[in-house]
């Protein structure tokens, strides 16, 4: 593994399943993000983690949850799938939550909800 | 509320010189990031500014004014590879990095 790996490429999936999207990083860094990205918009925070075992709510959490039991992995769950949630997902990390740090994004999750 | 404004889309020459804009407001200030971002890829870094000025690097070069809540990106001589989305995001009080909706760049021969 090289940087940040995220699992399925892609997704489609009715509408009330559940869904965990894997994010893996072997960066050792420190925090770890999930946005996601649709069409006119900018990148919105969905979670954040800033160390292993702490996790934090961004602009858009409703309908997620993420977990982060290590430093290396972050989950993100979709308890039961709407088609708002249709979206690209990308998980990122840095080395930590403060300035300077740049991200490194992982090259994203396509999900479709119908 | 909090909001970061670039062009939505830009045309530019191979060779020439681009230079992409982004205003912004936000609660608290603490850096601004340019990314880049091919379609279907995911965004990679670029560059960023915490004080007032020019950072270059090759290429590129940004620029940041922050009383004005103002930056910009500076592209030269471009080349066909340089299409590509590029995306504004300032870090915010809470280290949180808010995004701009980015720019669609397209380079023509």
């Amino acid at each position: 593994i090289a940087g940040i790996t995220q699992a399925p490429t892609s997704q489609i999936l009715a509408a009330g399943r559940r869904m965990t999207l894997r994010c893996t990083q072997d960066m050792r860094h420190n925090a770890m993000y999930w946005y996601r990205q649709d069409l006119g918009l900018g990148l919105r925070l969905i979670h954040y983690s800033n160390t292993a075992g702490t996790t934090g709510k961004g602009e858009v959490p409703d309908g997620y949850s993420v977990s982060r039991a290590n430093t290396d992995d972050f989950p993100l769950t979709l308890a039961s799938a709407v088609p708002s949630q249709t979206s690209v997902y990308f998980c990122a990390s840095s080395e930590g939550p403060g300035d300077h740090n740049e991200q490194f994004f992982g090259p994203g999750t396509r999900l479709t909800v119908l | 509320g909090q909001n970061i404004d670039q062009p939505t889309e830009m045309t530019a020459t191979e060779g020439a010189i681009v230079q992409i804009n982004c205003t912004y407001q936000t609660s608290g200030f603490n850096g601004l990031f340019w990314y880049q971002q091919h379609a279907g890829e995911a965004p990679t870094f670029l560059s960023y500014n915490v004080l007032d000025g020019l950072e270059e690097k090759g290429r590129f070069s940004s620029f940041l004014s922050r009383s004005k809540g103002y930056s910009y990106l500076l592209l030269k001589e471009l080349q066909m590879k340089d299409s590509a989305s590029y995306l504004c995001a300032v870090m915010d009080s809470n280290y949180q990095l808010i995004w701009g909706a980015g720019t669609k760049l397209i380079i023509k021969p």
